[in-house]
């Protein structure tokens, strides 16, 4: 079964908001990546967060993690129409990337 | 310093022909993962190769498929007697280290988009 699963499945809003998704897994981790994905393109990678870390910060990008809940969150603060994606979490325990479903987020101009 | 490198970009084959799938890593990077994309669906996990070796092959279908990374060259993922079913997003991906190792994130390539008819 999938590791990462995303909430919600799909985002709307309007450019200049944040958008907030989430990640909960079933298992232990090593660490925990988020992804982005343009419509029919590959994976471009976002951040990585490791276990022992709680939260984490890259440009407009806020990602938190929290082991006893088994969760993670990404936030995207201010948003932009480039940030219309799909976002992706992505579980380790050693080389094994396990991936969620995905949230398709769309940024409306 | 060039990204992954996969090719071709977009494949059609008919039931029943092979299809080989192509995946340069990052220049210096010694670890390959092979991952497949089902439509409106996360990536999922079929092999990981070092130079010559095979490590975990657990997510491979145990039969049609195979891969490699030689010495020289490219990975390849190859599918032989190709079914409809195999139709998907092929994604390669490339990292310096690998496990737990300070650089062991994973970077990926475009993607192969095989359609089968």
């Amino acid at each position: 079964s999938q590791q990462g699963e995303e909430d919600p499945q799909a985002l709307s809003i309007q450019e200049g908001e944040n958008a907030t998704m989430n990640c909960s897994y079933k298992t232990s981790i090593n660490n925990l990546q988020w992804y982005r994905q343009n419509s029919g393109r590959g994976l471009v990678h976002l951040i990585l967060i490791r276990s022992n870390e709680r939260e984490k910060h890259s440009g407009r990008l806020r990602v938190t993690l929290d082991t006893s809940k088994k969760s993670s969150s990404l936030l995207i603060t201010a948003s932009r129409a480039a940030d219309t994606a799909s976002y992706f979490c992505a579980t380790s325990n050693d080389y094994k990337l396990s991936f969620g479903a995905g949230t398709t987020v769309t940024v409306r101009a | 310093n060039a990204g992954v490198m996969q090719n071709p970009r977009h494949l059609v084959r008919r039931r029943g022909q092979e299809a080989r799938l192509r995946c340069s890593p990052m220049k210096g990077h010694s670890h390959v993962y092979w991952y497949r994309q089902l439509p409106e669906e996360g990536l999922k996990f079929m092999v990981y190769l070092q130079k010559e070796n095979i490590i975990d092959e657990s997510g491979m279908p145990k039969e049609r498929f195979s891969a490699e990374f030689p010495k020289e060259g490219p990975s390849i993922l190859r599918i032989q007697q190709v079914v409809r079913g195999d139709s998907a997003a092929y994604f390669c991906a490339s990292s310096l280290d690998s496990g737990t190792g300070a650089s062991d994130t994973q970077y990926f390539g475009p993607g192969t988009r095989l359609t089968v008819l």
